[in-house]
């Protein structure tokens, strides 16, 4: 694994079911975070985890749960999903307390809900 | 309370003309700004990033933007655009020295022409 790996790449859910997508990064970076990405609207942050064992809520986390058992994954789940849900989904991870802040980003989960 | 602006969605340029992508942000604190860049269907990619030292930030790919706060901009720029550089383009800010949340701007489209 070299930096962050997303499963699925893309998926197609009918509503109302239960979906996780999985993320997990190999550098050991204490922060992680899940943002979606909607035409027009650019990317907004779900829910973030500053360190492992802690998680927090982001601009838009209504409809969605993570959690944080280790530091490598950071796990999103829909519980029950809704055609709102469609989105394209992007975890990113940095080094929580670094001056700079940079998060790297993985390749996205595309979804679908119908 | 932060925010970004990318005052154009859409910018189309010649393959070596220059670029200039516009963003003005809001901040009540030092900020710390970057961009970043995202290929179809690809994840982001960090540019370039301003953390309160050298006002003129030199980045990836011959990409630079300039930190003015009189102005309130951070304006992404490139002396000769490039086929390669057909891309969406983010201008996010965060708070300096403090947590990692970004906020992202909604993005500019560049598109070259041969």
């Amino acid at each position: 694994i070299a930096g962050i790996t997303q499963a699925p790449t893309s998926q197609i859910l009918a509503a109302g079911r239960r979906m996780t997508l999985r993320c997990t990064q190999d550098m050991r970076h204490n922060a992680m975070y899940w943002y979606r990405q909607d035409l027009g609207l650019g990317l907004r942050l779900i829910h973030y985890s500053n360190t492992a064992g802690t998680t927090g809520k982001g601009e838009v986390p209504d409809g969605y749960s993570v959690s944080r058992a280790n530091t490598d994954d950071f796990p999103l789940t829909l519980a029950s999903a809704v055609p709102s849900q469609t989105s394209v989904y992007f975890c990113a991870s940095s080094e929580s307390g670094r001056e700079n802040n940079e998060q790297f980003f993985g390749p996205g989960t595309r979804l679908t809900v119908l | 309370a932060q925010s970004v602006t990318q005052l154009d969605s859409h910018v189309s340029v010649s393959e070596g003309t220059p670029v200039l992508l516009r963003c003005n942000y809001s901040s009540s604190y030092s900020p710390s700004l970057f961009w970043y860049v995202q290929h179809p269907n690809k994840g982001l990619q960090l540019l370039l990033k301003y953390t309160s030292a050298a006002t003129l930030v030199k980045g990836i790919n011959g990409f630079e933007a300039e930190f003015k706060k009189s102005e309130t901009s951070f304006h992404l720029t490139k002396p000769s655009a490039h086929m390669s550089d057909a891309a969406e383009y983010f201008c996010v800010v965060s708070r300096a020295y403090n947590t990692d949340k970004l906020i992202f701007g909604t993005g500019t489209r560049l598109q070259v022409f041969p």
